[in-house]
């Protein structure tokens, strides 16, 4: 079952903008994840935020989670044409990986 | 280095046909997955396998079987009872100290 939907379900922004995406989610989580996608390839994990955080960063990523409102955000800023790739995020019920959940994705494409 | 291989990155095949898709991860993980991937949509689970001997079906295992007889290997087979076996196919792995999941590169099956 596809527990996470993501909004929008494409994004086209020029280099240099903030690309944010969403993801709503259904059930308790122990943890929230995004990975990346690069056109016919596997998924790289990107950043994970537990259920009792609100907000991480890494690099030139930001992610926010609100357990009341079932939904996270991703947000890359000053974004590069390489950051074109679909975002997924994945929930995590018990924090061992073991049962990920994604949603359906955000098809990024950077401009120059 | 490090990681997971998927073999072959294209197959056909012809309908009727089995076919096994291999998947060999190095990275000494004790959890195995499969999933399916439809063109703009997210992962949905197959079949995965905590530790050797064992494994569980996903919310798709219809028309799917696997093997878990080594640490390092994790092979899926679509049987001619999948009604619709085109599709990108992804294995992952990952270890419980990790929350997170490392894929392969994936194999994109054609059956006609």
């Amino acid at each position: 079952s596809q527990q996470g939907e993501e909004d929008p379900q494409a994004l086209s922004i020029q280099e240099g903008e903030n690309a944010t995406m969403n993801c709503s989610y259904k059930t308790s989580i122990n943890n929230l994840q995004w990975y990346r996608q690069n056109s016919g390839r596997g998924l790289v994990h990107l950043i994970l935020i537990r259920s009792n955080e609100r907000e991480k960063h890494s690099g030139r990523l930001r992610v926010t989670l609100d357990t009341s409102k079932k939904s996270s955000s991703l947000l890359i800023t000053a974004s590069r044409a390489a950051d074109t790739a679909s975002y997924f995020c994945a929930t995590d019920p018990t924090g061992t990986a073991s049962k990920l959940t994604f949603g359906t994705g955000t098809r990024l494409q950077v401009t120059l | 280095d490090g990681g997971i291989t998927q073999s072959p990155k294209y197959l056909f095949r012809k309908e009727g046909q089995n076919v096994t898709l291999s998947c060999e991860q190095n990275l000494n993980h004790d959890a195995m997955y499969w999933y399916r991937q439809d063109p703009g949509q997210g992962l949905r689970l197959i079949y995965y396998s905590q530790i050797v001997n064992d494994f569980q079906k996903g919310d798709i295992a219809e028309g799917y079987s696997v093997s878990r007889e080594k640490k390092e290997s994790f092979p899926l087979t679509v049987t001619s009872a999948q009604k619709n076996p085109t599709a990108f196919y992804l294995c992952a792995s990952s270890v419980g100290q990790r929350n997170e999941q490392y894929f392969g590169p994936g194999t994109r099956l054609t059956v006609t």
